[in-house]
This record gives structure tokens, C-alpha cells and sequence, in this order.
């Protein structure tokens, strides 16, 4: 079956540092997503990404964070000067369509990035 | 964010028995309800759905009831089995194709063998 994948699936860095995180959406699918589960807390939804755009935000996605679909199969997230507070899992996601026909709404998502600031 | 909510941190069934898991929302525009399961180290997993045009959708083990007038969602598992001892994600969106979707704080699900 396939499935989403992330890497790394730890990363520690020290706080103002750049971190790029990966993912590859499942193949055909057309809308990608971000979120994140700080430790003990709900996901939450960070971006999404349609047609080489974002279609959506929220609140938590500011000017830190980029979005990138750099080539057919990769999805990153990028957070230019890290903070504590950015410690958490983050989650990518995809929905759409899939050659063996499926659901356009049910979202798939990756293992995780566990990414801590220190 | 308290959209989609889930009183229920924990909930404790023997095996065989029903396990029902509680979900409330407040957004009248959300069209689309989501179940999702969660191991430990994993990703969210997507359960069963169901579109808000319908009261009931069943897969298997797995039926969730959908009453709008309550804003009140349920999942039901029978019978319940000592695999399906995780974290349930209760989740809710609007529009079609790519929004964001609003998840609640969990309930984690013990099954007692």
C-alpha cells in the first residue's frame, strides 16, 4: 500500500539554525500537508499546499516557516531561525486523487520528524 | 482552537466488549468527520469517515454515528481487541480538496485482554 514517508525521523539542532524537513507525498496525490504535535498536546494544522501554492494557513505558520514542492516526489518545510518553542513531531500529510481511486478528502500521513531545539 | 473536542483522555474496555469514543464540534460548517488511530512513534492513521449528509457510516469492527442537530460524533469498535489500543484522533473539516483539517486532543483507548 502506499504510503507517505518522512526523513529524518529525528533532528536536533540549536536554536536560530535553519532545519529543512522532507517528505514524499503519497504518488498522485495532489494536496499536500503540514502539522505538528507538541509533546502531550493535539496535532495541529500548519499549511497546506495545492497546484504549487498554499491554499491554506493557520495562525502558527508565520513568516518562520516556507513551504517547498522543489521537484515531483519531495514536500519540505522549512523554519528559517529555530525556537524552543518549534520543538514538537511534525507531521506531513497528503489527500487526492491515486490511480487506484480513492477518497479526495481522507489525508495520509508520514511517520513523523521529531525535531528538537536545544 | 477548541472546534473539535474530546472529554474523554482515556478510556479503559475489556476485549470483546464495545469501545465508543465521544466527539463533540461546535463548527456548523464542518462538512467532513474523520477518525484517526495512533500508535506510539507513528503518524496518524486514518480509521473511517464519515460526510456529514449521512448519520451513520460502518467498516468492519468500526461504525461511527454522526448526529448534527448534537454536533456529536461517536465511534464505535466491537468488539474491541487488545491491537486496538492506541490513541484515537477525532477530526473535522469544511470545503473539498485541500483544507486544513481540525483535530481533537485524543482519547486513548486501553483493551484489556
Amino acid at each position: 500500500e502506499p504510503e507517505v514517508t518522512q526523513t529524518p525521523s529525528h533532528q536536533v539542532t540549536q536554536m536560530g539554525q535553519e532545519v529543512i524537513l522532507r517528505c514524499v507525498p503519497i504518488s498522485n496525490h495532489l494536496y499536500f500537508y503540514w502539522y505538528r504535535q507538541i509533546l502531550g498536546q493535539k496535532v495541529e494544522f500548519l499549511v497546506s499546499f495545492y497546484n504549487n501554492e498554499i491554499s491554506e494557513k493557520s495562525e502558527i505558520f508565520d513568516d518562520q516557516f516556507s513551504v517547498e514542492r522543489p521537484d515531483g516526489s519531495n514536500f519540505t518545510l522549512k523554519i528559517r531561525s529555530t525556537k524552543l518553542e518549534d520543538s514538537a513531531m511534525y507531521f506531513c500529510a497528503s489527500s487526492g486523487l491515486w490511480a487506484s481511486g480513492g477518497s479526495t478528502d481522507t489525508q495520509y500521513f508520514g511517520p513523523g520528524t521529531r525535531l528538537t531545539v536545544l | 482552537d477548541q472546534q473539535v473536542k474530546q472529554n474523554s483522555p482515556s478510556l479503559s474496555v475489556q476485549e470483546g466488549r464495545i469501545s465508543i469514543l465521544n466527539c463533540d464540534y461546535t463548527n456548523s460548517m464542518f462538512d467532513y468527520f474523520l477518525w484517526y488511530k495512533k500508535y506510539p512513534a507513528e503518524g496518524p492513521t486514518f480509521l473511517i469517515s464519515i460526510s456529514s449528509i449521512k448519520d451513520k457510516n460502518e467498516d468492519g469492527r468500526f461504525t461511527v454515528f454522526l448526529n448534527k442537530s448534537a454536533k456529536h460524533l461517536s465511534l464505535h469498535i466491537v468488539p474491541s481487541q487488545p491491537g486496538d489500543s492506541a490513541v484515537y484522533f477525532c477530526a473535522a473539516r469544511w470545503g473539498t480538496g485541500g483544507f486544513k483539517t481540525i483535530f481533537g486532543a485524543g482519547t486513548r483507548l486501553f483493551v484489556k485482554a
